[in-house]
């Protein structure tokens, strides 16, 4: 079957630095993206990976590594605005999307 | 578990038709229903939300008489796109909440939409 793996929750101070890892198994690929929810609100876009390595965007860097069925998201100088859960989703074969369960990020003063 | 199945995956029809789209939770049940289009730059926007047994609350902009939601039973939401015209072409993505977590949204695979 198709599966998306990435950590329910993780835990990071203000200032810092987190890396939000997701592993992937589906059939075929075809891009994967990282979307930023927050309580109540609908995803924002934050990256789309299709190439292997990396892509940075401001504080925000997405790197694939398709040979391994793997993606980080990493994010530098946390902010508390940050604190919100990050899906990765990936398109399979069929350009069908398929959703991680998401990542919720708590940021500590 | 917590899955969200969408129907069907993709579907091309001319324009003027009426196009269904159903969104399933099929090991749980949703009390509120997502229905969100993915535009070209990848960002989603929530067109209306749904919870069982009531009238769904559309997001400004949304036509409600075009876009026909209903939230029918727990683990049932369709989007009926009415008089579907080339604009209305896109990928529609649903989303339920009401698994385990009741404040995680689960996401479908999507519906591709192309009308000609």
């Amino acid at each position: 079957g198709q599966n998306i793996d990435q950590p329910t929750e993780m835990t990071a101070t203000e200032g810092a630095i987190v890396q939000i890892n997701c592993t992937y198994q589906t059939s075929g690929f075809n891009g994967l993206f990282w979307y930023q929810q927050h309580a109540g609100e609908a995803p924002t876009f934050l990256s789309y990976n299709v190439l292997d390595g990396l892509e940075e965007k401001g504080r925000f860097s997405s790197f694939l590594s398709r040979s391994k069925g793997y993606s980080y998201l990493l994010l530098k100088e946390l902010q508390m605005k940050d604190s919100a859960s990050y899906l990765c989703a990936v398109t399979d074969s069929n350009y069908q999307l398929i959703w991680g369960a998401g990542t919720k990020l708590i940021i500590k003063p | 578990g917590a899955v969200v199945s969408q129907h069907p995956s993709w579907v091309i029809c001319k324009s003027g038709t009426s196009v269904k789209i159903e969104c399933r939770s099929l090991d749980f049940q949703a009390t509120t229903m997502f229905w969100y289009r993915q535009f070209p730059k990848q960002s989603l926007m929530l067109m209306a939300t749904s919870n069982e047994g009531s009238k769904a609350t559309y997001e400004q902009g949304v036509e409600k008489d075009k876009f026909l939601i209903n939230h029918a039973s727990l683990t049932l939401s369709t989007l009926t796109v009415t008089s579907a015209h080339p604009e209305d072409s896109s990928f529609y993505i649903c989303s339920a909440k009401g698994g385990g977590d009741a404040d995680t949204q689960y996401f479908g695979p999507g519906t591709r939409l192309t009308v000609l």
